[in-house]
């Protein structure tokens, strides 16, 4: 089966760096994003790997292992309007976003 | 800005009673989904077009349907909507190969009384 696992909840302080880790199973690999959901809105999109390595976005990155089945989004430099759920989604051979459940990241001034 | 729009925000229905949802895009994409999403949980893939072709996912109950009469509209109709159907109901789009990922339309949050 097809499975995306993903920490359910992180706790972080303002300012501080947090490093939120996926790792996959599917079949095939087409690509990997992460997706920023805050509460009773729908998912935006923060990062799109598909190569091995770091792809660095202001406060954002985001980095990926197809070796390892692994990714994880690192957030810098952290602000309250960060508290939100990061969803991580992989695109399978058949072009089918298969979505983790999302971490929740609570940050505290 | 070319965008997704989902009406309406917010819908309240009454259990048993049919209800239309309604998507609109702007960005010519080939590709429209339905996805349904309970509260800390990972979005549901309902159905998805590519371009008129409909695919529905195996697990997605007989209740839902969908309609996609052109490009720019799709419709997602639950026929008879139970207590377990409340939940935030998430039109995207992507291009045909969603190289760039989904755009995601803002939501409808269904509540079944």
């Amino acid at each position: 089966g097809q499975n995306i696992d993903q920490p359910t909840e992180m706790t972080a302080t303002e300012g501080a760096i947090v490093q939120i880790n996926c790792t996959y199973q599917t079949s095939g690999f087409n690509g990997l994003f992460w997706y920023q959901q805050h509460a009773g809105e729908a998912p935006t999109f923060l990062s799109y790997n598909v190569l091995d390595g770091l792809e660095e976005k202001g406060r954002f990155s985001s980095f990926l292992s197809r070796s390892k089945g692994y990714s994880y989004l690192l957030l810098k430099e952290l602000q309250m309007k960060d508290s939100a759920s990061y969803l991580c989604a992989v695109k399978d051979s058949n072009y089918q976003l298969i979505w983790g459940a999302g971490t929740k990241l609570i940050i505290k001034p | 800005d070319a965008m997704v729009i989902q009406n309406p925000r917010y819908q309240v229905t009454q259990f048993g009673k049919p209800v239309t949802l309604s998507c609109s895009q702007t960005l010519n994409h080939n590709v429209m989904y339905w996805y349904q999403q309970k509260s800390s949980q990972a979005p549901k893939l309902l159905f998805h077009y590519y371009d008129k072709d409909f695919n529905n996912e195996a697990d997605t109950p007989d209740n839902f349907q969908s309609r996609r009469p052109n490009t720019s509209f799709c419709f997602l109709d639950i026929r008879s909507p139970g207590l377990g159907d409340a939940a935030m109901y998430l039109c995207a789009t992507s291009s045909r190969q969603g190289i760039y990922g989904y755009t995601f339309g803002s939501g409808t949050r269904l509540t079944v009384v």
